[in-house]
């Protein structure tokens, strides 16, 4: 069976530092991964998406993640963080017949 | 082009009693899958349709039951409500051409669902 693990559930950075969310998968064979992102009473945006063409993925909004094989991660990462990314966060594999299993949540504080 | 509407955005309801709630998908889109989000946790796979036939169901019990259209658009209905179906309802579609895994899902904006 398919999984991640969201590493953190609360990551607090300031305006206009980097952003670091982490993600682990367990997969049998080459995963399809996604990174979503769910602001307050707001459905889910895709923000990013590896399936094995390019093993750095570039995202919405300045997004972007790198699918680590050898460590089986797929940390979501941002030069600078913007008020508005503050949300929670969602690392998903996707299985064969697009059931996507989704990660507890990282949410992200930006402070002034 | 449409994105992904849910209908209604919010609804009571009362322990025993059943829902229906309403999706239809993007533009082009012929699958649709259902996922629950209780607070505070992310959402869980409750199955999905392709082609007006159900292919795939997460863990959930038979009284949550599902249809799609020749429009592709769906229905989700929970009979017998209990307090722990209360959560945010959430619908997602995307192109199934027989279950190519890194084919996007768009999400609706969901049904927030309470039972008292």
């Amino acid at each position: 069976a398919q999984s991640v693990t969201q590493l953190d559930s609360h990551v607090s950075v300031s305006e206009g530092t980097p952003v670091l969310l982490r993600c682990n998968y367990s997969s049998s064979y080459s995963p399809s991964l996604f990174w979503y992102v769910q602001h307050p009473n707001k459905g889910l945006q895709l923000l990013l998406k590896y399936t094995s063409a390019a093993t750095l993925v570039k995202g919405i909004n300045g997004f972007e993640a790198e699918f680590k094989k050898s460590e089986t991660s797929f940390h979501l990462t941002k030069p600078s963080a913007h008020m508005s990314d503050a949300a929670e966060y969602f690392c998903v594999v996707s299985d064969a017949s697009q059931k996507l299993v989704f990660g507890t949540g990282t949410r992200l504080l930006v402070s002034p | 082009e449409t994105g992904v509407t849910q209908s209604p955005t919010h609804l009571i309801k009362t322990r025993g009693q059943q829902v229906t709630l309403r999706c239809s998908s993007q533009s082009g889109h012929n699958t649709v899958s259902w996922y629950q989000q209780a607070l505070g946790q992310g959402p869980q796979f409750i199955f999905q349709y392709y082609r007006e036939e159900e292919n795939g169901r997460g863990n959930f019990p038979p009284r949550f039951s599902g249809l799609q259209f020749p429009n592709y658009s769906s229905e989700l209905n929970v009979n017998a409500l209990e307090l722990d179906d209360s959560a945010l309802y959430l619908c997602a579609s995307s192109l199934g051409a027989g279950g190519e895994p890194s084919y996007e899902q768009y999400f609706g904006p969901g049904t927030r669902l309470t039972v008292t």
